[in-house]
């Protein structure tokens, strides 16, 4: 199985500023079709975790540009430009490259 | 707008077969699409169970050995799954989720106690 490891686990993060969250993968991601199945999501509590950014950096229609997405082979990352309150929560890596897929630990942001 | 819907027991004994239902809205199962469920056990993480191709093609975790089961039924619009041998281990929130690569759209996640 793909290992994913995330970095840091807890973020204590002031409005207004950025936060960039890690992860590397035990192998790389990169598919025998060119694509690069990692993704981020984004879970509030009590509630399904929602998609964000897939294949790496496509950020999924109404996902705010604060959000990016970067990386190849083994090492990816998120960063959020201007952390806002509603970016609370935990998020989590996952690829899709390999069955079976696999998620990373999770990140949880939390406002300082 | 594809809209996904699980349901479930709740409440269920340890050794039984735990049996989800997710139905789907605003898309037919049939036309395409990978369909997915992972769970999330109580403060923990995200695992990934299994998912179903519309072709009826399966994939699982090697985690769950050969405990989970994942069917379409077409004629309903839903996918199922069923989890045999249960232990207080599978207690967890049960999500159903359209697979393209990425898990775009959730349902909203059923709640399963695995209790005597």
């Amino acid at each position: 199985d793909i290992v994913m490891t995330q970095t840091p686990l807890s973020s204590p993060v002031t409005l207004g500023q950025p936060a960039s969250i890690s992860c590397r993968s035990s192998q790389s991601l990169l598919y025998d079709d060119g694509n690069t199945y990692l993704s981020w999501l984004h879970q509030r509590p009590g509630q399904p975790p929602r998609l964000l950014i897939y294949q790496i950096s496509k950020r999924v229609s109404g996902v705010p540009d604060r959000f990016s997405g970067s990386g190849a082979g083994t090492h990816f990352s998120l960063k959020i430009s201007r952390v806002e309150a509603e970016d609370v929560g935990i998020y989590y890596c996952m690829q899709a490259t390999q069955y079976p897929y696999t998620f990373g630990q999770g990140t949880k942001l939390e406002i300082k | 707008q594809v809209q996904l819907q699980e349901s479930g027991p709740g409440l269920i004994k340890p050794s039984e077969t735990l049996s989800l239902t997710c139905d789907v809205s605003g898309y037919s199962i049939s036309d395409g699409y990978y369909w997915g469920w992972i769970r999330q056990a109580p403060g923990k993480g995200l695992e990934w169970i299994g998912d179903i191709y519309h072709t009826g093609t399966t994939h699982y975790n090697p985690s769950l050995e050969t405990r989970a089961t994942i069917s379409l039924d077409t004629s309903k619009n839903q996918f199922s799954l069923t989890l045999n041998s249960l232990t207080a281990a599978d207690t967890a929130v049960y999500y159903c989720a359209k697979d393209l690569w990425a898990f775009d759209v959730w349902g909203q996640g059923t709640r399963v106690t695995v209790s005597s």
